[in-house]
């Protein structure tokens, strides 16, 4: 199956600072990509979807000042936690759909935390 | 809007008994519906998908889920529990597009006792 990889895999930083997470599809072109949070013993909740070429769309309740969404290129997504607080801190996970209808794939995740 | 609901957030079963983790959908269009895996500090890998052929569904490590449309249920199940399948599983449904984002459950800790 096609391969989704995030970069980096965790990341610790401290209280203020940014942190970009990288999301990419090695082996096919996503017009779309999808980012989840996932808070400890959680589930996966939808932040925001990414499109190539325009802007993100975003899940009710999520900052978009705050969690910025670049789709640069078919391949390529990024999510940057601008002035990160220890409160977002969390497993971040993108997903990128596949060439067939209901074929979705997952990153492995990006462990973020704030110090 | 689509939502699943996961009935218990910890499920115990002794190893070699029957699993069975439990998930209900809302859908105002024929949804199509996704059981996931997820092992501690891993990402996702899915175990199987429902997408309108046939209502059992077989998936991987010998799990399989059968689409009830009258009960609006989709519950996952393996004969056979093994220490190996202690995880999280997430049951999730989107409406069968191919760029539309997929709606997860709370999820269920399955515990495998010896």
């Amino acid at each position: 199956g096609a391969v989704v990889s995030q970069h980096p895999s965790r990341v610790i930083c401290k209280s203020g600072t940014s942190v970009k997470i990288e999301c990419r599809s090695l082996d096919f072109q996503a017009t779309t990509m999808f980012w989840y949070r996932q808070f400890p013993k959680q589930s996966l909740m939808l932040m925001a979807t990414s499109n190539e070429g325009s802007k993100a769309t975003y899940e009710q309740g999520v900052e978009k000042d705050k969690f910025l969404i670049n789709h640069a290129s078919l391949t390529l997504s990024t999510l940057t936690v601008t002035s990160a607080h220890p409160e977002d801190s969390s497993f971040y996970i993108c997903s990128a759909p596949g060439l067939w209808a209901n074929e979705q794939f997952f990153g492995p995740g990006t462990r973020l935390t704030v110090l | 809007a689509q939502s699943v609901t996961q009935l218990g957030s910890h499920v115990s079963v002794s190893e070699g008994a029957l699993v069975l983790l439990r998930c209900n959908y809302s859908s105002s269009v024929p949804p199509y519906l996704f059981w996931y895996v997820q092992y501690p500090n891993q990402g996702l890998q899915l175990l199987l998908k429902y997408t309108s052929a046939a209502t059992l569904v077989k998936g991987i490590n010998g799990f399989e889920a059968e689409f009830k449309k009258s009960e609006t249920s989709f519950h996952l199940t393996k004969p056979s529990a093994h220490m190996s399948d202690a995880a999280e599983y997430f049951c999730a449904v989107s409406e069968g597009k191919r760029d539309d984002k997929i709606i997860f459950g709370k999820g269920t800790r399955l515990h495998i006792l010896p």
